[in-house]
């Protein structure tokens, strides 16, 4: 039930662009994005709805494929301040909701 | 700041002590929550409340024990803990849950970071 997130770990330049996977074996009816920097809470990023849609704001974006039953976020000129982790959460159609295992970006000079 | 407080910040207690802990939500939100994040593993969600209502229970063992006297604070009580239940505390709070759907952007506390001896 808990969603699968991938890679669990990225190192990236600056300037680089980053995909984060987050996928479930459940349906889903909405998938939440969240960072948390070390030492601080998560912080929201966006919530995509079910019925496919895609959001984003400055260069974060994400998109939402229910019939796959998968989220993936993307970075696009990845700056130094995203560095930190990033979790998917998964509300079902159960209405269980439940976080992913984290991705952990780094972002280098 | 997110307008979700959490006190204390760090606690420390035996495994035969009773603690509390409190999260306020300066918000107006109606719907809160408990998480645990421990090394290593997701983040847990524990318990959530719906206008003082709780509406989720994730199979808690009895020893956590939730209070939400308004929709403003919720406390955690805490007894006779093990030292697996070390972890970060995190509270969140959302406008509400309607329709049993947490659609809503959830603002998390700073959370409080509890070691049990």
């Amino acid at each position: 039930q808990q969603p699968v997130q991938s890679p669990q770990a990225v190192i990236l330049r600056e300037g680089e662009d980053a995909v984060i996977n987050c996928s479930s074996s459940k349906a889903l009816y909405s998938v939440h994005w969240y960072r948390q920097k070390h030492g601080e809470a998560p912080v929201f990023l966006m919530i995509l709805l079910k019925g496919g849609e895609q959001k984003g704001h400055d260069k974060i974006s994400a998109s939402f494929n229910e019939k796959k039953q998968q989220s993936s976020l993307y970075l696009t000129a990845s700056q130094l301040s995203y560095s930190g982790t990033y979790f998917c959460g998964t509300e079902g159609t159960g209405n269980q909701f439940y976080f992913g295992t984290g991705t952990s970006l780094t972002v280098i000079p | 700041e997110t307008g979700v407080t959490q006190t204390p910040r760090h606690l420390v207690m035996g495994m035969t002590n009773k603690k509390s802990l409190k999260c306020e939500q300066h918000l107006g939100h109606n719907a809160m929550y408990w998480y645990k994040q421990s090394a290593k593993k997701p983040l847990e969600l524990m318990f959530v409340y719906n206008f003082k209502e709780q509406t989720e229970n994730n199979s808690v063992p009895s020893r956590f024990s939730p209070e939400c006297p308004n929709s403003s604070h919720l406390f955690l009580h805490l007894h006779t803990l093990q030292p697996e239940d070390s972890a970060l505390y995190l509270c969140a709070s959302s406008q509400d849950i309607t329709s049993g759907r947490a659609t809503d952007t959830q603002y998390f506390g700073p959370g409080t970071r509890l070691t049990v001896l």
